[in-house]
């Protein structure tokens, strides 16, 4: 089954702990990219990625990092947590094609306390 | 810079009345336009998207949206409203050229429907 998969999906932390949320997809996709959703601000783009080494920031990159080491994998990384990042966090991908749509995983809800 | 408007955070319509959700782009070249929508406790599920060609774009569930460039819109609408399109939707939009990896995403439109 094509699909992008999130872990963990739910995860509590404390400030400053540093935590991976792990993302992958088994559609051979080109692009993948990492979004926060918060109440009333939809969803914000991260980082994404064009191919394997081939990263670049979206509109909130700040207190995040990123790594595509491999074509299926696209890890987010939250080096030192702070509570403002307590947010839904989604991955997604697409093939290449500016006009083509993109493939959601489940979520991971994270609170930083 | 690219931006989207979505009109109204809430909209309830009552089972099988029309459903139209707004979505506005400002962007000095038409960019690609998605519609996605998301099920409570679910990731984002694309419903259609507009890149070139014919104006009037259909997707699935029976939705549908039509570009209008003069008027820099892409609402989405369903003629018939169903218990099972509650949700919330939102509009993004991709811009043309570049490294195009970027998708901006309005603030989202939930979507009631009463019995």
């Amino acid at each position: 089954e094509a699909q992008v998969t999130q872990n963990p999906r739910y995860l509590i932390t404390v400030t400053g702990k540093k935590l991976t949320v792990t993302c992958s997809q088994n559609m051979n996709h080109e692009y993948m990219s990492w979004y926060r959703q918060d109440p009333g601000l939809g969803l914000r783009q991260i980082y994404y990625s064009m191919n394997v080494e081939v990263t670049d920031k979206g509109d909130v990159p700040e207190g995040y990092k990123v790594s595509r080491k491999e074509k299926r994998n696209f890890p987010l990384i939250l080096e030192s947590p702070s509570p403002n990042q307590t947010s839904l966090y989604f991955c997604a991908s697409r093939p290449g094609g500016a006009g083509m749509g993109q493939y959601f995983g489940p979520g991971t809800r994270l609170l930083v306390l | 810079a690219q931006s989207v408007t979505q009109l109204g955070s809430h909209v309830s319509v009552s089972e099988g009345a029309l459903v139209l959700l707004r979505c506005n782009y400002s962007s000095s070249v038409p960019p690609y336009l998605f519609w996605y929508v998301q099920y409570p406790n679910q990731g984002l599920q694309l419903l259609l998207k507009y890149t070139t060609g014919a104006t009037l774009v259909k997707g699935i569930n029976g939705f549908e949206a039509e570009f209008k460039k003069s008027e820099t819109s892409f609402h989405l609408t369903k003629p018939s409203a169903h218990m099972s399109d509650a949700a919330e939707y939102f509009c993004a939009v991709r811009r043309r050229g570049g490294s195009q990896g970027n998708l901006i995403f309005g603030k989202g439109t939930k979507l009631s429907v009463k019995p």
